[in-house]
């Protein structure tokens, strides 16, 4: 079974901290996400990448970046977070990036909150 | 661009009946479609998919069908479980394009 593990379910952070999130996956996928999730506005697609040291803006890139060092490592880094990044974050991969069906497995999330 | 439409929520029904939620979407070309099942405390997982018209995606005793003419993709299920109380997320991919769209999520409550 592929795995995608976050390193933190619960964070608690104080507003202008860095603040980095990790998620490995095992199965050596080419592709990793990173989504933030809020009631009311689904998932949206902070940064995706599909290789290593490769990287995308997504839809809401702004105060965030990513770092993909290793191919199975995909960071979000919060340079200085703000309580309007309080949400679940979640880490996702999927295999390849060529192909129409394009599942993507996803981590159990990580829930920051920003105070 | 690409977008995604269900039906808000929240789904409360009892157990035993049936579910319908509703899916449309805006893509061009010919999207893959997905439905995501989260459930309490976890993160997503594929419930389903189909990568094509008329196809129909199937698991759990879940059902959808790909629609072109009328660009849906709405779950069913004949007979609701309490295990099966999650939210559902609709998606779409297209093309070489490896993002996924998803929609906002509707909660399903199934009561005993």
């Amino acid at each position: 079974d592929v795995k995608v593990t976050q390193s933190s379910r619960y964070l608690v952070k104080r507003t202008g901290e860095k603040v980095f999130l990790e998620c490995v996956q095992d199965m050596d996928h080419e592709n990793m996400f990173w989504y933030r999730q809020d009631p009311g506005l689904g998932l949206r697609l902070i940064y995706f990448s599909y290789d290593v040291k490769m990287k995308e803006k997504g839809d809401i890139p702004e105060g965030y970046s990513v770092s993909r060092e290793k191919k199975e490592r995909f960071s979000l880094i919060l340079e200085s977070a703000s309580t309007n990044q309080t949400s679940m974050y979640l880490c996702a991969s999927s295999l390849d990036s060529r192909s129409s069906y394009n599942e993507q497995f996803f981590g159990p999330g990580t829930r920051l909150t920003v105070l | 661009g690409d977008s995604v439409t269900q039906m808000e929520g929240p789904v409360t029904l009892s157990e035993e009946a049936f579910l319908t939620i509703n899916c449309t979407y805006t893509a061009t070309g010919y999207p893959s479609l997905f439905w995501y099942v989260q459930y309490p405390g976890e993160g997503l997982q594929l419930l389903l998919k189909a990568t094509k018209a008329d196809d129909k995606g199937s698991n759990k005793g879940f059902e959808a069908t790909y629609r072109k003419e009328t660009t849906s993709f709405h779950l069913e299920k004949g007979s609701v479980q309490v295990s099966d109380s999650a939210v559902y997320f609709c998606a779409l991919s297209r093309g070489s394009n490896y993002k996924l769209t998803f929609g906002k999520g509707t909660l399903l409550t199934v009561n005993p």
